[in-house]
């Protein structure tokens, strides 16, 4: 199994330009998760999905962030317009079921001047 | 709302000897924790976990603690490699996943 696939690695984009972070969870996971990771705040849970359906998106924090998952093998996370506080590296990981670990992405670090 | 603390931003200890990393939590709905580990430039890989029934698991020189009534676990490493010096993050369940800060743990030949 290939794990779970993100994309890009690396971003880099100015102050109010649009971003698109792509997530391709591991076949036959029925959970996925965002996360943002900050030295301040460490991994800081943004979304889940069950069943490519969003379950708790009170971590995202404010309009400008949105997140989709249109089927069960892509998600996306998009921020509009970015920002400079938004900078971070944001994971994406999935799961089998409710009680069992996460599996992570490499993550994508986004960097916004 | 941080419902899951790592209040050691770091920890270093000797080749050989225990470590142990803690972590405490705030939600007594959990009923789910892991353990990870992370190595610069690469995802959270998971380490090992216990369910709330249960006060311990072991799985070679992990080990994880649990205890309820205090809300607090903690994972003892022995004997501590220098291939385990990374950042540890600790991490409870109740449908979603919540992660402490982390402790970088260095283990010094």
């Amino acid at each position: 199994d290939a794990g779970v696939i993100q994309s890009p690695r690396h971003e880099v984009t100015e102050m109010g330009q649009e971003v698109t972070l792509r997530c391709k969870p591991i076949s036959g996971h029925n959970s996925l998760f965002w996360y943002r990771q900050t030295m301040m705040r460490g991994l800081e849970l943004l979304i889940y999905f069950n069943n490519n359906v969003p379950i708790d998106d009170s971590g995202m924090p404010e309009d400008r962030f949105s997140a989709k998952m249109p089927n069960a093998s892509f998600s996306t996370l998009k921020i509009q317009p970015s920002e400079p506080r938004d900078s971070a590296v944001y994971f994406c990981a999935s799961r089998l079921l409710r009680d069992s670990p996460l599996h992570f992405g490499n993550g994508t670090r986004l960097t916004v001047t | 709302d941080q419902q899951v603390k790592q209040n050691s931003p770091s920890l270093s200890v000797q080749e050989g000897r225990i470590s142990i990393l803690n972590c405490d939590y705030t939600n007594s709905m959990f009923d789910y924790f892991l353990w990870y580990k992370k190595y610069p430039a690469e995802g959270p890989t998971f380490l090992i976990s216990i369910s709330s029934i249960k006060d311990k698991n072991e799985d070679g020189r992990f080990t994880v603690f649990l205890n309820k009534s205090a809300k607090h676990l903690s994972l003892h490493i022995v004997p501590s490699q220098p291939g385990d010096s990374a950042v540890y993050f600790c991490a409870a369940s109740n449908n979603d996943m919540r992660f402490g800060a982390g402790t970088r743990l260095t283990v010094k030949p």
